[in-house]
């Protein structure tokens, strides 16, 4: 299984932007980085992913160190609605089909 | 339009009892995924269905778990002889072929196995 390590937990505030971190030092050449999350209650939705250059979408940006052993979410004016738990996933490219959630960062967002 | 829809939304079963778990996923999407989520965990890949041929189910626990996608659409998740350690949210997720790295995922059917 691929493997990351992200903090169980984080604390933002509202309009103040997020970096959440993810180490994968065991990351291969070929793995996809993705990130998901998980509203309370909810199955968890595609947020972003990226190979080896700094991705942007309309939710976050996605930046990717040199090495690739390490990833950062940024989502850039957080909101009430972006409190959840987000998964860092590695994917293998010729496993393409599974997903290794693991725990995940609980994001809590204060008002 | 229609998200992926899961039913029931919450069942609770005997242990030894069987049950199945049903997934609608969204029109057109060739690939389906189930995934278990215990309490406070992230979700573990169980199987993945291209159309209607399982393509891997190295992740289903043990043999008592089945899933089927018949025509290709609705896809059971069929646990026989439950046990306590089976109760979990169960994800169901689609995708198109091309786009496999953005599932969408219905809200899950919490299964309590008493």
């Amino acid at each position: 299984d691929a493997k990351t390590t992200q903090p169980n937990s984080m604390e933002s505030n509202e309009e103040e932007p997020v970096h959440l971190p993810c180490n994968h030092s065991t990351i291969s050449g070929t793995d996809y980085i993705h990130w998901y999350r998980q509203l309370p209650s909810q199955g968890p939705e595609y947020v972003i992913h990226g190979l080896t250059s700094n991705v942007n979408n309309r939710m976050a940006s996605l930046a990717i160190a040199e090495d690739r052993k390490s990833s950062t979410l940024i989502l850039h004016r957080a909101t009430l609605r972006d409190a959840a738990v987000y998964y860092c996933i590695l994917r293998e490219l010729y496993n393409f089909n599974k997903f290794y959630f693991g725990s995940g960062t609980k994001l809590n967002v204060k008002p | 339009g229609a998200g992926v829809s899961q039913s029931p939304r919450y069942k609770v079963a005997k242990r030894g009892q069987d049950v199945a778990l049903r997934c609608d996923p969204i029109s057109g999407h060739v690939s389906l995924f189930w995934y278990q989520q215990a309490l406070g965990q992230g979700p573990e890949f169980l199987t993945y269905f291209q159309n209607e041929a399982q393509l891997d189910k190295s992740g289903l626990p043990s043999d008592r778990f089945f899933a089927e996608r018949p025509e290709g659409s609705v896809s059971t998740l069929k646990i026989q002889r439950t046990q306590q350690e089976d109760s979990a949210v169960y994800l169901c997720a689609s995708s198109t072929r091309a786009r496999t790295y953005e599932q969408y995922f219905g809200p899950g059917t919490r299964l309590t196995v008493t």
